[in-house]
């Protein structure tokens, strides 16, 4: 079985521009998660979704992120505009009903200069 | 404030002895804990888990304890491997938080051959 996929797996990018990171979660899996990595805060949750609705957005740090999730199999975290502290590993994470075990997948490496 | 906590940024161990990997947490609404294991470039790993209504766990080589009382818990590795060189994870969730998981700084565990 597929894991969680994520796309692109690095991104460089300007600052100013528009960044969009995508993730496909394990299929049946109804729980979807948005984490940021970095040195100075570790993994932290930005947002997450339960059957395709955003349930708790608290950790999205600006208005500059948002994510959608249209449908069971998709979801995007957007960063418009991108900025330089915004460089970080993005991570998706899903989990299946009924359990609390979240499967991660491979990150995106996002750098802004 | 972190509640949950992994004060030991890095452990060696010879290869063949026991690893221990320790977590303290803070918030005693916590009653679901996961260890996970992360290499560089990959998401983290579900290793194993502990339901606080068990102190013990076993899975293979893989041990996780649970001390309610005092906030604590810890994953033994016996015998440690080179292979299990890598960043360990502490999280946690609370009954009632729809599976949010709090996530330790982490311990970067080399085992030396």
């Amino acid at each position: 079985d597929a894991g969680v996929i994520q796309s692109p797996r690095h991104e460089v990018t300007e600052m100013g521009q528009e960044v969009t990171l995508r993730c496909k979660p394990i299929s049946g899996h109804d729980y979807l998660f948005w984490y940021r990595q970095t040195m100075m805060r570790g993994l932290e949750l930005l947002i997450y979704f339960n059957n395709n609705v955003p349930i708790d957005d608290s950790g999205m740090p600006e208005d500059r992120f948002s994510a959608k999730m249209p449908n069971a199999s998709f979801s995007t975290l957007k960063i418009q505009p991108s900025e330089p502290r915004d460089s970080a590993v993005y991570f998706c994470a899903s989990s299946s009903p009924g359990l609390e075990t979240q499967y991660f997948g491979p990150g995106t490496r996002l750098l802004v200069l | 404030d972190q509640q949950v906590k992994q004060n030991s940024p890095s452990l060696s161990v010879q290869e063949g002895r026991i690893s221990i990997l320790n977590c303290d947490y803070t918030n005693s609404m916590f009653d679901y804990f996961l260890w996970y294991k992360k290499y560089p470039a990959e998401g983290p790993t579900f290793l194993i888990s502990i339901s606080s209504i068990k102190d013990k766990n076993e899975d293979g080589r893989f041990t996780v304890f649970l001390n309610k009382s005092a906030k604590h818990l810890s994953l033994h590795i016996v015998p440690s491997q080179p292979g299990d060189s890598a960043v360990y994870f502490c999280a946690a969730s609370a009954f009632g938080s729809a599976r949010q998981l709090t996530f330790g700084s982490g311990t970067q565990l080399t085992v030396l051959p």
